[in-house]
């Protein structure tokens, strides 16, 4: 079955670093795109990055765009996301999700809680 | 990629229908059949319910159903039942970007 695990989060200050995991099972991994998706406390879904399935290509919202950077190593069925110059309103319960057909998100991990705080 | 609208709240009774909108732009909803479905229960991840605007995935239940017009894509539960009650995120695909509407919260009276 369709496993993705994310892992890396945390408490850090503001302005530090921070990267994220999200391990995948139970299917060919290099043959989907992969995404993160954020929810900050008691708020709505927001997309933050996606990745093509060979790593060709890869598109970050406007939010985040020149702080964090999506990567994938397909020989370690992992997706990341380096989080540089983080801010307080970065805080939020970080997803990573499968591109499945239909440019659908058919599988989310359980979430890793990243607090950006001093 | 401004979010998507979609009404913060709504509710119905037990075996009612109730529907959900979500509005956009040409540049997404309008301009693509990529319009999905998600329900997300308090403390749990995002759940896919329907896909490319109106398709179910195997395992939800036909109560489920999805529309689009123009630019505001649609969700549309029928036969409520209380574990239905959740908070529903439309989600478009938009040219290179994916974005999600602010999110509706559920409440099966």
């Amino acid at each position: 079955q369709v496993q993705l695990v994310e892992s890396g989060g945390g408490v850090v200050q503001p302005g530090r670093s921070l990267r994220l995991s999200c391990a995948a099972s139970g299917f060919t991994f290099s043959s989907h795109g992969m995404h993160w998706v954020r929810q900050a406390p008691g708020k709505g879904l927001e997309w933050v990055a996606v990745i093509w399935y060979d790593g060709s290509n890869k598109y970050h919202a406007d939010s985040v765009k020149g702080r964090f950077t999506i990567s994938r190593d397909n020989s370690k069925n992992t997706v990341y996301l380096q989080m540089n110059s983080l801010r307080a309103e970065d805080t939020a319960v970080y997803y990573c999700a499968r591109w499945g057909e239909g440019k659908r998100l058919d599988y989310w991990g359980q979430g890793t809680l990243v607090t950006v705080s001093s | 990629q401004s979010a998507l609208t979609q009404p913060p709240s709504a509710s119905g009774s037990p075996g009612q229908s109730v529907t959900i909108s979500c509005t956009g732009t040409s540049s997404d909803v309008g301009g693509y059949n990529y319009v999905s479905w998600y329900q997300q229960h308090p403390g749990k991840a995002p759940k896919l319910m329907i896909y490319e605007v109106s398709k179910r995935p195997s395992g939800v239940p036909d109560r489920f159903s999805g529309s689009k017009s123009g630019n505001t894509a649609s969700l549309t539960v029928s036969g409520l039942q209380a574990e239905d009650e959740a908070g529903y995120y439309c989600l478009s695909y938009a040219g290179s970007n994916w974005v999600f509407g602010g999110g509706t919260k559920l409440t099966v009276l």
